[in-house]
């Protein structure tokens, strides 16, 4: 069974800057898996953010940027505002028709 | 404006069945690939099913292959989920979620429906 990684927590201040990793049992994660990721706050449903590693939506603000970073996919966060306090998700695609959500990060912006 | 909205959720005992449906509006269903995720209550996310923008291609995770079936009506613009042998590990909060235009990946998500698998 296949399994994405997150870090389950990780703690900025504002103003900061937070990066979040995704990686995959299966090896590295390269661009061929078509990361995105996916910003979810309480009592909400989840938000686009990024999709394709690198593309960004029409509504994704200019701080949030996705990468790869060694093996992994990665969301970074620059200059880190209070309201991005939220939980965050990976999602890649593994081909065949298999698609894997990891399990999530909490950031805290104290 | 794009809009989804699930419908259709609700409480319903081990191994029966349930429809969902997903109405869109703002755009054609018919040109996208769209899919179904869920969230069991406190958990993370958990990718489902897709349908194919022409409709002749479909995926499910392990958990559901068997059991569920996404199809779509084009008249009404409208996703479906027959969702059939339900398990208490189904109780999820179940979103229909639009795939993205060019490279792979999902865009506009649904506010969601609630399904209760309980006796």
């Amino acid at each position: 069974q296949t399994v994405v990684t997150q870090e389950p927590s990780v703690t900025v201040t504002p103003g900061g800057t937070a990066t979040l990793t995704c990686a995959s049992s299966t090896g590295a994660v390269t661009s061929d898996y078509h990361s995105n990721w996916f910003q979810q706050k309480p009592g909400q449903a989840p938000r686009s953010l990024i999709y394709g590693t690198t593309n960004k939506h029409s509504w994704t603000p200019a701080r949030f940027s996705g990468s790869l970073l060694g093996d992994k996919a990665a969301l970074t966060l620059s200059g880190v505002q209070p309201e991005d306090e939220a939980d965050y998700y990976c999602l890649l695609d593994f081909g065949g028709g298999q698609l894997v959500f990891g399990g999530g990060t909490k950031l805290t912006v104290l | 404006e794009v809009q989804l909205v699930e419908s259709g959720g609700g409480l319903v005992q081990p191994g029966g069945s349930l429809r969902l449906s997903c109405a869109a509006s703002g755009f054609t269903l018919s040109s996208y690939w769209i899919h179904w995720v869920r969230q069991p209550p406190g958990k993370g996310l958990v990718w489902v099913s897709r349908l194919n923008d022409d409709g002749t291609y479909t995926n499910y995770a392990d958990s559901v292959k068997g059991r569920f079936t996404i199809s779509r009506d084009n008249a009404k613009n409208t996703l479906y989920l027959q969702m059939n042998s339900l398990r208490a590990e189904d109780t999820a909060v179940y979103y229909c979620v639009r795939g993205t235009v060019g490279a792979p990946g999902l865009d506009h998500w649904g506010l969601g429906t609630l399904v209760t698998v309980s006796s």
